[in-house]
């Protein structure tokens, strides 16, 4: 059984570029949620892809945007980066979307922006 | 809205047990989790609580009291690799099943 894989594991930008980062969910598994973890601070919910739809969405701007593919793998993109959105980024995925189902994260993809 | 607390760092010696605290106030409770992180690397799983009471899984254990909006993870027999920083997260209401994270507690095991 494959875990939960993210690419780039760190990546380098400047503000105003954008970015997308990418991620594999385990496999059977059909939801995958996206979070921002900056330095010292819980992972903050950004949001969450069930079956190719989003499924709940954080306090995030719009800038922030996703997308899931029939494989269940799934993008997160950031448009006009700012310096506050230099994190860690980590995705999670989980076999459905009821309230006792074990979300297993990635690595994570550490962005900085300069 | 959603809000969590737990302490920021604690220090305990090799072969003690010690308790994390974790108070919180949700709008909608659909069970609380307790996630490790060692630095540098991604959340793990340790916990699960929907019910009030006591869950034991080996070395670490931990309690809910929903009424009281308290929980706490309790790890015996520390060992040095469980140098980390302890998560606490709530499942609130609602179609996703996202988690609102604290802040993380910093575990610092010394000889």
């Amino acid at each position: 059984e494959t875990g939960v894989t993210q690419s780039p594991t760190h990546l380098i930008k400047t503000r105003g570029q954008q970015v997308t980062l990418r991620c594999s969910s385990q496999s059977g598994h059909n939801t995958v949620s996206w979070y921002q973890q900056a330095l010292g601070q819980g992972p903050q919910f950004i949001f969450q892809y069930y079956r190719e739809e989003e499924n709940g969405r954080g306090n995030f701007p719009p800038r922030f945007s996703g997308l899931q593919f029939p494989n269940y793998s799934s993008e997160l993109n950031v448009n006009a980066l700012e310096l506050d959105d230099s994190a860690l980024y980590l995705c999670a995925s989980s076999l459905g979307t009821a309230s006792y189902n074990e979300q297993f994260f990635g690595p994570g993809t550490r962005l900085t922006v300069l | 809205g959603q809000n969590i607390d737990q302490p920021t760092e604690m220090t305990a010696t090799e072969g003690a047990i010690v308790q994390i605290n974790c108070t919180y106030q949700t709008s909608g409770f659909n069970g609380l989790f307790w996630y490790q992180q060692h630095a540098g690397e991604a959340p793990t799983f340790l916990s699960y609580n929907v019910l009030d009471g006591l869950e034991e899984k080996g070395r670490f254990s931990s309690f809910l009291s929903r009424s009281k909006g308290y929980s706490y993870l309790l790890l015996k027999e520390l060992q040095m690799k469980d140098s980390a920083s302890y998560l606490c997260a709530v499942r609130g209401a609602g179609t996703a099943s996202k988690l609102t994270f604290g802040t993380g507690t910093r575990l610092q095991v010394t000889l």
